[in-house]
Formats: C-alpha cells, structure tokens, sequence
C-alpha cells in the first residue's frame, strides 16, 4: 500500500486528454515538490514532471503538471498509442526518504 | 548526459546476497546523488535508500536498513547495492537512479535511470 494514492488505471481515446491524480498527506506532497515519471513496458521509469509542473528537455508540452494542496496531477492531452504507459508520481517525506505512487496504467483505447 | 550502466541478470538461493553494481559514464560520481529503486513482478516502485551529500551519508529506507549496503567506488564511477538474507520476496527489478537537488531549493527528483537488473530468488 503506497502512501501516495494514484488511480490503478485509466483509459481515454487517441487525441483525447486524460488526468491522473496523486494524492498525499502535508508530510509529503503538501511541503515537498511532485514529480511524475513514464514507464514504457519492460523499460525503466523516465522523468517526465519535475517541481510539479516543469519538463526536462525533448517531453512535449502534451504532458503538464500541477499541484494543489496535498494532491497532484498529470495531465496528457492528444493521447497516442505510444502514451501506453504506468506513470508514477514521486515526492519526498519529512525523514528524507522517498515515496512514489502505486502507478496508473494508461490505456489508449 | 549522465548514463548509468548496471550488470546482468542474477538468480539467488533464499538466505543468499546480492551485489548489483552501477557504471556511470558522462559525470564522475562524486558529482551525483546515487539512489536505489527497486521494482516487484507487476508491482510499482520502492525506494531503497540512496546518498545524502547533505550531510554525505547514506540514507536506507526502514524497510531495509539492516539488510542493504550501498557503496560507490569513485576510482571506478561505480555504484554498489548489496542486499542480503535474500527472501522470494526480494525477487525485482533492481534501479540505480540519479537523484538531482537544486542547490538553495528543496527541489529533488530522480532523473537519470539504469537500465534495471533482475534478481530472482528462488530455491
């Protein structure tokens, strides 16, 4: 049981904008920055948010972040075939160690 | 362009250890934050522990303080994550990760990833 909360799946259509969310505590998320990663099948997670709502160079502007509170999202919009992915949220916790979600599989329909 | 190179594919008897090392090339590892995660058959991600320069220690995740030594080679730019009492459990993909902190902030992410070794425990 992660202490972050994700969604275990969602599904939206090609060229269809999906949501997923991440929810925590103020012990985490509520004082700590977001980040989400992108983890194709059989590869190894890859950084996709970082500090809630930036992205490292070359990930498109189809994947946004936000933060609100103690909860996060990830946003994709003009979903492909090669969004099918788990995504994770990740942040720290007061004692300095780090915590992901349990993952949200994607299905493009 | 950090890159982070694990070894191969090891297979244990329960009780047993395990050492998984990480080659980095494109940084020295001196420069980098050196992190561990490791991820069950159809299970999501667990952090190990990883490297404070905070404070220069090495911080374990409760779960497996105890059990876990990490260690870094800096003649070599190779990282080392050693788990013993190996149980079916243990049985994963094992991560090393770069971790970026930006100095005067309390941003931290994980940005650079090995390519993942798997570690199966089995009698």
């Amino acid at each position: 049981q992660s202490v972050l909360t994700q969604p275990p799946s969602v599904s939206a259509a090609p060229g269809q904008k999906v949501t997923i969310s991440c929810s925590g505590s103020s012990s985490n998320i509520g004082n700590n920055y977001v980040s989400w990663y992108q983890q194709l099948p059989g590869t190894a997670p890859k950084l996709l948010i970082y500090e809630n709502n930036k992205r490292p160079s070359g990930i498109p502007d189809r994947f946004s972040g936000s933060k609100s509170g103690t909860s996060a999202t990830l946003g994709i919009t003009g979903l492909q075939t090669g969004d099918e992915a788990d995504y994770y949220c990740g942040t720290w916790d007061s004692s300095l160690s780090a915590l992901f979600g349990g993952g949200t599989k994607l299905t493009v329909l | 362009q950090v890159q982070l190179v694990q070894s191969g594919a090891e297979v244990k008897k329960p009780g047993a250890s395990v050492k998984v090392s990480c080659k980095v090339s494109g940084y020295t590892l001196t420069e980098l934050s050196m992190h561990w995660v490791r991820q069950a058959p159809g299970k999501g991600l667990e952090w190990m522990g990883g490297f404070d320069p905070e404070d220069g220690e090495t911080i374990y995740a409760q779960k497996f303080q105890g059990r876990v030594t990490m260690t870094e080679d800096t003649s070599t730019d190779t990282a080392y994550m050693e788990l013993s009492s190996l149980r079916s459990e243990d049985t994963a993909v094992y991560y090393c990760a770069t971790v970026f902190i930006a100095a005067g902030t309390s941003s931290s992410f994980f940005d650079y990833w090995g390519q993942g070794t798997l570690v199966t425990v089995s009698s």
